[in-house]
């Protein structure tokens, strides 16, 4: 059975630091693999996706990296402002329909 | 388009009652999710409809639970009878799924809360 494991579960750091999000998963045989972005009380945002047969996604200063044979994901954000604080989750999926999530990593950056 | 849309936002009911949670897709998504969210468990697939018939109810944590999509612009999530442990924020999410890169959008969501 699919897991997904994010680590850590929470993060605070002063604006203007680069900071890594990590995410891990059991089974290498995924279709894809997606971060997004939650805010309180609010739905959740697609933020970048990965397909299998790729190594990494940039959006702006956010970058997706992805080994399958390791079982692991990161996101990089760069330069992190007050607006980058959010819950951010991490999912893949088996195969290309439903969506298996982690539990999340909440970042708060203080100015 | 408006995004996807969820009723109500917020629903407060007492144990034993039925709750009937409510979701309209994006125009032309022929994918369909309900997710549950709670702090313990996180976010979970409840079920899943494609072209309005579902593919994957395997989710669905009880007979308690159902799902139906009468046609593409309509779903709703039944809990009968409702119990304290149904207390989550339910998120309904819709796709296209046309190509390999099309994600999924999500609702609000609706938050419960079983007394």
């Amino acid at each position: 059975k699919q897991e997904v494991t994010q680590i850590p579960a929470a993060l605070s750091v002063p604006e203007g630091e680069n900071l890594v999000l990590n995410c891990s998963f059991t089974d290498s045989a995924i279709y894809n693999l997606q971060w997004f972005r939650q805010d309180p009380g609010k739905g959740l945002t697609s933020l970048l996706l990965i397909q299998s047969s790729q190594r990494e996604q940039t959006s702006g200063r956010l970058n997706a990296s992805l080994d399958k044979s390791s079982g692991r994901s990161t996101l990089y954000i760069a330069a992190s402002q007050p607006g980058d604080s959010a819950t951010y989750l991490c999912a893949v999926s088996p195969a290309g329909t439903a969506l298996i999530f982690g539990k999340g990593t909440t970042l708060s950056v203080s100015s | 388009d408006a995004g996807v849309i969820q009723s109500p936002r917020h629903e407060v009911t007492e144990m034993g009652q039925e709750v009937t949670l409510r979701c309209k897709p994006i125009s032309g998504h022929d994918y369909l999710f309900w997710y549950r969210q709670t702090m313990m468990r996180g976010l979970e697939l409840l079920i899943y409809f494609n072209n309005n018939v579902p593919i994957d109810d395997s989710g669905m944590p009880e007979d308690r639970f159902s799902a139906k999509m009468p046609n593409a612009s309509f779903s709703t999530l039944k809990i009968q009878p409702s119990e304290p442990r149904d207390s989550a924020v339910y998120f309904c999410a819709s796709s296209p799924y046309r190509v390999s890169t099309d994600t999924q959008y999500f609702g609000p969501g609706t938050r419960l809360t079983v007394l």
